[in-house]
């Protein structure tokens, strides 16, 4: 078993729709990443936090580190928020590298 | 464009080529990160360097050399590669310990 687990695998949705991905992890953690991976491969760091809540547009990420659990919310979704959407985890000491989710696939449909 | 720039950005080989991938980055980062991304499999980390120095192998096998000859190159080099190495192999920076990576666009790999 992964020690980070994603939900859904894939997700699609109309436009407007709000959007919530989850993450789920079974280790203990210093901090956890969201990052977004659009088609041709380019990934691109969306949040870092540790605790609480980020927003950043219509984009909002929380954790409840007591739960293990992260969520990625998107409002108002648009076509172009289309792209896989990654959890990561770092565990405490690891600073050299971080653990991934498998990723959730959005496409959203006009 | 994030900064880390990977060249190519598709490749094709055979098992007996010998070919390498590139990765330059001028973030003024001091730690440099090679990732592998196979289909349905979480992103699986391969190499790290910090200042240079290589800081972690992850149990890589030996057709896959990495080179790093300072802080802004890093090369990947392939040798007798199998086609269960095909993949997406994605360059990262940081700054060391600060652990918000910027990937690059990522070189596609086939192996024939």
């Amino acid at each position: 078993k992964n020690e980070v687990e994603q939900s859904p695998q894939n997700l699609t949705a109309q436009e407007g729709e709000f959007i919530t991905i989850n993450c789920s992890y079974s280790v203990g953690i210093s901090a956890l990443h969201w990052l977004q991976q659009h088609p041709g491969g380019g990934i691109v760091s969306l949040f870092m936090l540790s605790s609480g809540k980020k927003k950043h547009g219509r984009l909002i990420a929380t954790i409840n580190i007591q739960e293990k659990h992260s969520s990625l919310h998107i409002t108002a979704s648009h076509p172009r928020d289309s792209a896989v959407y990654i959890c990561a985890v770092l565990r405490p000491g690891g600073a050299d590298g971080l653990t991934f989710g498998k990723g959730t696939h959005l496409i959203i449909q006009p | 464009e994030t900064g880390v720039t990977q060249t190519p950005r598709h490749l094709v080989m055979g098992m007996t080529n010998k070919k390498s991938l590139k990765c330059e980055q001028h973030l003024g980062h001091n730690a440099m990160y090679w990732y592998k991304q196979s289909a349905k499999k979480p992103l699986e980390l391969m190499f790290v360097y910090n200042f240079k120095e290589q800081t972690e192998n992850n149990s890589v096998p030996s057709r896959f050399s990495p080179e790093c000859p300072n802080s802004s190159h890093l090369f990947l080099h392939l040798h007798t590669l199998q086609p269960e190495d095909s993949a997406l192999y994605l360059c990262a920076s940081s700054q060391f310990r600060d652990n918000v990576l910027t990937f690059g666009a990522g070189s596609r790999l086939t192996v024939l």
